[in-house]
């Protein structure tokens, strides 16, 4: 089964600095890789998702994401964070193959806390 | 607008209650999902329906019940549930199993078992 590591439970950043949330995973077949917002009190945006092809993928809000094979890694990135961006951000795979039993397999989670 | 829409928004209910949750999805999609959220822990997958047909249970204690009458619709019946089934349970959908489009997410059921 597939799983995903979020190395940093929470990460203080100061406005309008760069930000770099890391994402590792664990699979033997081929997967999709995801990464998701979720605001207060509200459910999972997505944010992007790397499929195949170039390897950085941009998404909504300005961020965007390095998927890199070799490190098994998929890490979020934005080049200038405001404080509309404090959030929890979730890395997500699942299998490229059609889901399988465990659907769409989450991390524990990053938040996102943006310092004025 | 996020295309899932999920009722109640909050529920509080004691142990001995019995409870609905419903989501409801306009976006045309043939899978639905069910995830509970605890505080400290990754998102967990409850069941899946594709069509309509529950393909996973992932050993879901049976006081959570669920249904999927159409493609569109998505229950979760609760009945004698514990202190620690409190969480916010999240429906998502996605255009088929495969989910590589990406899953659309409600804002969620925040449930309060006392």
């Amino acid at each position: 089964a597939q799983s995903v590591t979020q190395l940093d439970s929470q990460v203080p950043v100061f406005e309008e600095a760069p930000v770099e949330l890391r994402c590792n995973y664990s699979s033997s077949v081929s997967v999709y890789l995801f990464w998701y917002v979720q605001y207060p009190n509200q459910g999972l945006q997505l944010l992007l998702k790397y499929l195949s092809g170039s390897t950085l993928v941009k998404g909504i809000n300005g961020f965007e994401a390095e998927f890199n094979k070799s490190q098994t890694s998929f890490h979020l990135r934005k080049p200038s964070v405001h404080i509309s961006d404090t959030a929890e951000y979730f890395c997500a795979v699942i299998l490229d193959s059609g889901g399988g039993a465990d659907g769409l397999t989450f991390g524990k989670g990053t938040h996102l806390i943006i310092q004025p | 607008e996020t295309g899932v829409t999920q009722t109640p928004r909050h529920l509080v209910m004691g142990m001995t209650n019995k409870k609905s949750l419903k989501c409801e999805q306009h976006l045309g999609h043939n899978a639905m999902y069910w995830y509970k959220q605890s505080a400290k822990k990754p998102l967990e997958l409850m069941f899946v329906y594709n069509f309509k047909e529950q393909t996973e249970n992932n050993s879901v204690p049976s006081r959570f019940s669920p249904e999927c009458p159409n493609s569109s619709h998505l229950f979760l019946h609760l009945h004698t549930l514990q202190p620690e089934d409190s969480a916010l349970y999240l429906c998502a959908s996605s255009q088929e199993r495969q989910g590589q489009f990406g899953y659309t997410f409600g804002s969620g059921t925040r449930l309060t078992v006392v």
